[in-house]
């Protein structure tokens, strides 16, 4: 039981280039949120998606799309990366048919945009 | 914008002693909840209290919830090397089958041995 997981652990971009984010979870959960966290910040929700073939937009959705390709997987797109997308992304999921709704975080994503 | 402030930013104390931080917010939650973040990982969950709880315990984590004054607080007791890290407060709001969470800024925690 691999909990979250998520893909690749650290990536480097020029800006203007794209890449997508891969998250996983084997938990069986409804809901998985993608978040960032800037240097001593706490976390901001981007997207998140209710469940299967749902998504809505979060706090800081502006240059980034996801896509809910199934109940494990949600993955997290930037189009043309920008210097201020520099930080660490974290994938999470939780249950919300059942308490205690907890989110269990993956590892993170470290992404530098030069 | 980050709904939750907390206080303080960072917190030094010797093994053993009490920590307390606490965590301000701004509008209604259906819960709060404290997790935490050892250095470069992600979040850990610690606990849970729900809007109509006023104090929940789990194990040496005590959580005070106080809804009049949109407040709460995280108490650690016997405080261990362990527990150094990053913690942080969410407020959380259910919206259409999601939990939507807003973070504070975070307590830099450092258990001195």
């Amino acid at each position: 039981n691999a909990g979250v997981t998520q893909t690749p652990k650290f990536q480097v971009l020029k800006t203007g280039q794209s890449m997508t984010l891969q998250c996983a979870q084997d938990m069986n959960h409804n809901s998985m949120y993608w978040y960032r966290q800037d240097p001593g910040m706490g976390l901001r929700l981007i997207y998140y998606s209710a469940s299967e073939g749902t998504t809505d937009k979060g706090e800081v959705p502006n240059g980034y799309n996801v896509s809910r390709l199934n109940k494990r997987e949600f993955s997290l797109r930037l189009e043309s990366a920008a210097p201020s997308q520099t930080s660490v992304y974290f994938c999470a999921s939780s249950d919300q048919r059942t308490p205690p709704y907890e989110q269990y975080f993956g590892p993170g994503t470290r992404l530098t945009v030069t | 914008s980050q709904q939750g402030e907390e206080d303080p930013q960072a917190l030094s104390i010797q093994e053993g002693e009490n920590a307390t931080m606490n965590c301000s917010y701004k509008t209604s939650i259906n819960n709060l909840q404290w997790y935490r973040q050892n250095s470069g990982r992600g979040l850990v969950h610690l606990i849970l209290i729900r809007s109509n709880e006023r104090e929940k315990h789990s194990g040496r984590l005590r959580v005070t919830l106080d809804t009049s004054k949109k407040s709460s607080s995280l108490l650690i007791t016997a405080s261990r090397a362990a527990d150094t890290a990053s913690y942080f407060c969410a407020t959380a709001r259910l919206i259409q089958g999601a939990q939507k969470l807003v973070f504070g800024q975070g307590t830099r925690l450092t258990i001195n041995p």
